[in-house]
């Protein structure tokens, strides 16, 4: 029931693109999109709660393809407080309690 | 604006020792999630509880229990601890105990055991 995350880890150069995927085998109800720094704790980066919403914040955008059982989160013109590992944390359709379920997480790197 | 409160920040403890780990929700809030994280790894459900009683049990060892209380704080309360318990434990709040619901994460307790 995790959801697998790809790619594990990305590269990148101040100011260039990223896409983080987030799929799951089983129905999704919600996706939780959080950035963790290394020792630190999870920051909570925004909710998609139906299929096809897409939500923005400044250059990090998420959509929710609820027919795909994926989310995938956008991060444009990174900068280097992108830096950190990304999770998707998922509620399943029909699943009994609110807990997360987290994917292994996707690695950013950014350098100047 | 007030964030979830853990304490302690660290902790060590030798082998067969009890630990426990509290938490403080935002204001407000009535949902407590207790997570595990190993190094390296992604955050692992353990228990959590809306309104003061226990609302989803994930993977907490018979060793762990936990509750909340009348102010709606939390306990972690771990006995026997094994080397295996070393791991960073996060405590998250949110208010209205639905799954749509934000959960706000604590800065996290390194617990470490000798």
């Amino acid at each position: 029931q995790q959801p697998v995350q790809s790619p594990q880890a990305v590269i990148l150069r101040e100011g260039e693109d990223a896409v983080i995927n987030c799929s799951s085998s089983k129905a999704l109800y919600s996706v939780h999109w959080y950035r963790q720094k290394h020792g630190e704790a999870p920051v909570f980066l925004m909710i998609l709660l139906k299929g096809g919403e897409q939500k923005g914040h400044e250059k990090i955008s998420a959509s929710f393809n609820e027919k795909k059982q994926q989310s995938s989160l956008y991060l444009t013109a990174s900068q280097l407080s992108y830096s950190g590992t990304y999770f998707c944390g998922t509620v399943l359709f029909n699943q009994a309690g609110t807990a997360l379920i987290f994917g292994k997480g996707t690695t950013l790197s950014v350098s100047s | 604006a007030a964030g979830v409160i853990q304490s302690p920040r660290h902790l060590i403890k030798e082998k067969r020792e009890t630990a426990t780990l509290k938490c403080y929700p935002i204001p407000r809030h009535d949902t407590v999630y207790w997570y595990q994280q190993g190094p390296g790894q992604d955050p692992q459900f353990l228990i959590s509880f809306y309104e003061k009683m226990q609302s989803d049990k994930g993977s907490i060892p018979d060793r762990f229990s936990a509750q909340q209380f009348s102010d709606y704080h939390s306990e972690l309360n771990m006995s026997s601890l094994e080397l295996g318990d070393s791991a960073l434990y996060f405590c998250a709040s949110s208010f209205g105990g639905t799954s749509t619901d934000t959960q706000y994460f604590g800065p996290g307790t390194r617990l470490t055991v000798l």
